[in-house]
């Protein structure tokens, strides 16, 4: 059973960086099986909105809306993956997860239990 | 973007009753759409993928159907633990969408 866990700080101030990690227990990303891990946030109170992916070879894929402020990385060697999120507002504030994107259908099949960062001086 | 239309917004419902939930796209996405539900404080979960095909352990009571534009997500006679959000997304095409949500409430 494949099991994913965000960790990073819950505030983070004005103008600076949202930086989250998602360890991935339960499977490997280097395995490959065209996954895709994925950033996923969620405004309080709001729906869903996908921030970006990226294999376990590297290749990212953003969301154009965020995409000059996001970087995700892989370090394949700890199993995980990392959120970087720059010039953040009070508008990036919102539950953060990670999630995996299957192959073929595309879907969000594991979930981790989600972050709240908040954006506050 | 595709743009998904998830209606109604909020639902209300008995124990026992069957429910039709929609979502629909703002260009044809095949059958490239995907249910979740979500629980208050948890992370989404994996329903219903390529618009019919119910995931492992899944009431069977869950059931969804369409393709193009256009797509539904019944469940049968509700459970206690089925009240919940409900969000449609679209994986056809990047950036992935989702729905607004439907939130369905006990009666």
């Amino acid at each position: 059973q494949v099991q994913l866990q965000e960790s990073g700080p819950g505030l983070v101030k004005p103008s600076q960086t949202l930086s989250l990690t998602c360890t991935v227990s339960g499977g490997s990303i280097s395995s490959g099986g065209g996954y895709y891990w994925s950033w996923i946030r969620q405004h309080p109170g709001k729906g869903l909105e996908w921030i970006g992916y990226i294999s376990y070879s590297g290749s990212t894929y953003y969301n154009p809306s965020l995409k000059s402020r996001v970087t995700i990385s892989v370090d394949t060697s700890k199993n995980q993956f990392s959120l970087k999120l720059n010039s953040v507002t009070a508008a990036d504030t919102a539950v953060y997860y990670c999630a995996r994107r299957s192959s073929g259908w595309n879907y969000f099949d594991y979930w981790g239990q989600g972050t709240l960062v908040t954006v506050s001086s | 973007d595709i743009q998904m239309t998830q209606s109604p917004s909020s639902l209300s419902a008995s124990v026992g009753d069957s429910v039709t939930l929609t979502c629909r796209a703002s260009q044809s996405i095949s059958t490239y759409l995907n249910w979740y539900q979500q629980k208050p404080g948890k992370a989404p979960k994996l329903l219903i993928s390529a618009a019919s095909s119910l995931q492992s352990g899944v009431p069977s009571r869950f059931s969804g159907s369409g393709s193009g534009t256009d797509f539904t997500l019944t469940i049968s006679s509700l459970q206690p633990e089925d009240f919940a959000s409900y969000y449609c997304q679209q994986s056809y095409n990047i950036p992935y969408t989702f729905g607004q949500g439907t939130k369905l409430e006990i009666k």
